[in-house]
């Protein structure tokens, strides 16, 4: 059973670029976290979905900054025009349904470096 | 809005020496969770607390949820080098999600 799997791994772009970042959930997960970390920082909440609905994006700065989870494929957070204080570690996490619910899987991340 | 925060932020320790971190939420939490994160690594789940004064052991890790359920602690007996890594506690907040402590990076000198 395959993780939370987040691609790229690493990426990088110049300032103005615009950022694609993906992430698979694990197998019957239905739920989908995004979180930014700072180097020497903690998790910061970013947006919450489900498929095809955003519960929660009470995170996510209000320009830039979207986030989907369409009906087939993988979740993306999206990043317009970056800068370079958005570089950072983005993290995926998916939980299931039920009572374990709140459980949440990380996958590894991507290391986001804006030049 | 909800807050969780940790102490200490950081700690070097000894190995062998124990390593304890504080947990404590501005609300009352239905469940609090345990993650561990090593450095360049990503967080792992490692334990959930549910009930009021729960206590559970892993080998040298014991957590406890407080009996007013704000308030959380780890500790860990006889550190290792291998417990390097930063240890979050985490709460659900509204609509699900999960509010993550500040963490506290612990370090192990051998």
């Amino acid at each position: 059973n395959a993780g939370v799997m987040q691609n790229p791994r690493h990426l990088v772009r110049r300032r103005g670029q615009e950022a694609r970042l993906r992430c698979s959930p694990m197998k019957g997960h239905s739920h989908v976290y995004w979180y930014r970390q700072l180097p020497e920082e903690g998790l910061k909440f970013m947006v919450y979905l489900q498929k095809e609905n955003i519960i929660d994006e009470s995170g996510m700065p209000k320009e830039r900054f979207s986030a989907e989870f369409p009906k087939e494929g993988p979740s993306i957070l999206r990043i317009q025009q970056v800068v370079r204080g958005d570089s950072a570690a983005y993290f995926c996490a998916s939980s299931p349904i039920g009572l374990a619910k709140n459980i949440q899987y990380f996958g590894a991340g991507t290391r986001l470096s804006v030049l | 809005g909800q807050q969780v925060m940790q102490i200490p932020q950081y700690q070097h320790v000894q190995e062998g020496e124990d390593f304890t971190t504080y947990c404590n939420s501005s609300t009352t939490l239905s469940n609090i969770q345990w993650y561990k994160q090593r450095p360049g690594g990503h967080p792992v789940f490692l334990i959930q607390l549910v009930k009021s004064g729960e206590v559970k052991k892993q080998k040298r890790l014991t957590f406890q949820f407080g009996e007013a359920k704000k308030n959380s602690s780890l500790h860990i007996t006889a550190t290792q080098t291998t417990d390097v890594g930063t240890y979050f506690c985490a709460g659900p907040g509204d609509t699900d999600k999960l509010i993550f402590g500040t963490g506290t990076r612990l370090q192990v000198f051998p």
